[in-house]
């Protein structure tokens, strides 16, 4: 079964400050995909990254990186200089390749920014 | 591109009534559509998987007499709240996975923008 934990229920953060959002997931599959989304207070999910099992490459996206950690099952997400445009709920989330590729998605993290 | 949309964006009802939600592809088809879930802060939770021309899969602990999943057409798919309750208010959101799997889509999910459910 798989299993997606966001143990970071609330971060607070001052505008301007670093800040680096959780996720470990479990799974039994070899080749899997890991992803993030953002909700803000609209509800609408945007996506925001998908990660293939197989590339253990840290990505960047303007303030975004993620970092992904095989051995450790953690795939966390990182907002330099944060906003308060940043406010939202995260969701990491993971899918099987096989099947019909459900996600699973972690409780979320609520980041609120004040200026 | 992949565009998912969602109709209504909110309803409110009375208890007792059933709701239909539409969920439509609108530049791709999508042989798969997937339901979710979500109560005030919590996550969102896969309520059924829904494969045109056929069948939805239903989770475990999801009624599917009370939650009808119908998916005709490869655009298309709705979801109907039969006899609800003020329990089943909740923020309903669906996914659309692209059936011409071009590069760079395979086995992504497109979310629609969500319909809150509010029952009286």
């Amino acid at each position: 079964a798989q299993k997606v934990t966001q143990a970071q229920t609330e971060i607070s953060v001052v505008e301007k400050e670093d800040v680096t959002l959780d996720c470990v997931y479990e799974t039994r599959d070899t080749t899997y995909y890991l992803f993030w989304y953002k909700q803000p207070p609209s509800g609408e999910l945007v996506f925001l990254i998908r990660r293939n099992s197989f590339d253990e490459q840290n990505e960047i996206s303007g303030r975004y990186s993620w970092n992904f950690q095989k051995s450790t099952s953690s795939f966390n997400f990182t907002i330099t200089a944060s906003q308060v445009v940043d406010s939202a709920v995260y969701f990491c989330a993971l899918s099987e390749l096989k099947g019909y590729s459900t996600l699973t998605f972690g409780k979320g993290t609520m980041l609120l920014v004040s200026p | 591109g992949a565009v998912v949309s969602q109709h209504p964006s909110w309803v409110i009802c009375k208890s007792g009534t059933s709701v239909k939600i539409e969920c439509r592809s609108l530049d791709f088809q999508a042989t798969t559509m997937f339901w979710y879930r979500q109560f005030p802060k919590q996550s969102l939770m896969l309520m059924a998987t829904s494969n045109e021309g056929s069948k939805a899969t239903y989770e475990q602990g999801v009624e599917k007499d009370k939650f009808l999943i119908n998916h005709a057409s490869l655009t298309l798919s709705t979801l109907t709240v039969t006899s609800a309750h003020p329990e089943d208010s909740s923020f309903y959101i669906c996914s659309a996975r692209d059936r011409g799997n071009p590069s760079g889509r395979a086995d992504e999910q497109f979310f629609g923008p969500g319909t809150r459910l509010t029952v009286l």
